[in-house]
């Protein structure tokens, strides 16, 4: 079974642009989770996306957006970049059972995209 | 607020020096508690879940325990390969997949 798959690995960007990440979670994984990574900071939560519905958001500014489509493949953008963006993106998927209530199950990271803003 | 520790944040280990890696949480109705492995630029690698005080669970040189307020991952006679960051992480409360992950430890083990 392949695993979640992001795209793209590597980016550099300018302050003030913008950039789309891509994110494939496993076959049959309808939930999606980003987080970002900085050295500082370790694992941050973004965003969780069920069903092309955001569920959860975490502490970041409104630069940060994303959507799941209907094959529960997930895109997030950020927007007027800042050098602080710089980090390793993580997208991670798992198989949330119907209601997502009691325990959780294991979230399966992909490879991460890592962005380096200038 | 809940919040994972990790302790220690960096271990230097010669091959065959068995220790244990410590994560401690604040989460009331743990909904799981999981385990990773990070090497560098990549994404982390899951090991184990643990739902209940007292579970254990083991992958080769690996053993996850837990109570109920922390776990530990204990590695017997390590190899170099084992040199990793490891995070552990918990759902907080609210019923989303969110997790909060600890800073991690680095594990270095030395041949």
């Amino acid at each position: 079974k392949a695993g979640v798959t992001q795209t793209p690995r590597y980016l550099i960007k300018t302050r003030g642009q913008q950039v789309t990440l891509s994110c494939s979670p496993i076959s049959g994984h309808r939930s999606v989770s980003w987080y970002q990574q900085t050295p500082g900071q370790g694992l941050q939560f973004l965003f969780e996306y069920f069903s092309e519905t955001q569920r959860n958001k975490g502490n970041f500014p409104g630069r940060f957006s994303g959507r799941q489509f209907s094959n529960s493949r997930s895109e997030m953008n950020v927007s007027t970049l800042e050098l602080g963006d710089s980090a390793l993106y993580l997208c991670a998927s798992s198989l949330l059972l119907a209601g997502g209530h009691g325990v959780n199950n294991e979230q399966f990271f992909g490879p991460g995209t890592r962005l380096t803003v200038l | 607020e809940d919040q994972v520790t990790q302790s220690p944040e960096a271990l230097r280990l010669q091959e065959g020096e068995s220790s244990s890696l410590n994560c401690s949480y604040t989460v009331s109705g743990l909904r799981g508690l999981f385990w990773y492995r990070q090497d560098p630029g990549k994404g982390p690698e899951f090991l184990f879940t643990l739902y209940s005080a007292g579970e254990e669970k083991e992958k080769e040189r690996l053993k996850a325990t837990l109570t109920k307020k922390e776990s530990f991952l204990h590695i017997t006679a390590p190899k170099p390969e084992d040199s990793a960051t490891y995070l552990c992480a918990v759902p907080p409360q609210g019923g989303s997949e969110k997790l909060v992950f600890g800073k991690g430890t680095k594990l270095t083990v030395n041949p």
